[in-house]
């Protein structure tokens, strides 16, 4: 069966410091990965994905996301943090067999402190 | 491009009553997906629909039923409310396969309150 862990239900970091918003996965076969961002009372903004290819992805707003097959993990990174990345982060995976099914994350909430 | 539109964007109901929830694709995009969202619980994927079909249902009872139409719009009924129905509902679409994996594009969601 898919699973997605997010092990952080929030992480605080000071603005201009590195973020880091961990994602493991369990998958069987090849992962399809995504991050997606929400903001209060709105729906979920697709920020990245991972298909296949090069490990690091780079997506919107400066994040980047390193995919690791041996670790299954995605985790998501920006390298200087703005106040405005407050936001509620979810990790979802999509196995690249057999069902078209999106499984989310429990979601982490993001708190960049001025 | 207009994005995902559901309607309404809040609902208050009664335990006992139903509910039928609407959802807009973007123009284009054969997918939708239905979640519901709950603090502490995440998004669960309640069903997918790919051209008027059912492909895919998650662990929801059969109180919760959804439907496409043939432009692609989708709709979701509850019936017989539970206080525990209260939630964000949330519609998402796709391309869908044949096209490479596209993003799913959600729409802001249909807050659903039951008392």
């Amino acid at each position: 069966a898919q699973s997605v862990a997010q092990p952080e239900d929030q992480v605080n970091v000071a603005e201009g410091n590195p973020l880091t918003v961990k994602c493991t996965y369990s998958v069987s076969g090849n992962p399809y990965l995504f991050w997606y961002v929400q903001y209060p009372n709105r729906g979920l903004q697709f920020l990245l994905k991972y298909i296949t290819g090069d490990n690091l992805v780079k997506g919107s707003y400066g994040f980047e996301a390193e995919f690791n097959k041996s670790q299954t993990s995605f985790h998501l990174k920006k390298p200087s943090a703005l106040v405005s990345d407050s936001a509620l982060y979810f990790c979802a995976v999509r196995s690249t067999s057999g069902t078209y099914k999106y499984i989310f994350g429990t979601g982490t909430r993001l708190k960049v402190l001025a | 491009k207009a994005g995902v539109t559901q309607t309404p964007r809040y609902l208050i109901k009664t335990r006992g009553q139903q509910v039928t929830l609407s959802c807009s694709p973007i123009s284009g995009h054969r997918s939708v997906s239905w979640y519901q969202q709950t603090p502490g619980q995440g998004l669960q994927f309640l069903f997918e629909y790919f051209s008027e079909t059912q492909r895919n249902k998650g662990n929801f009872p059969g109180r919760f039923s959804g439907r496409q139409f043939s432009n692609s719009r989708s709709e979701m009924n509850v019936s017989t409310l539970e206080l525990g129905d209260s939630a964000l509902y949330l519609c998402a679409s796709s391309l869908g396969e044949g096209q490479g994996i596209s993003p799913l594009h959600f729409g802001n969601g249909t807050r659903l309150t039951v008392t």
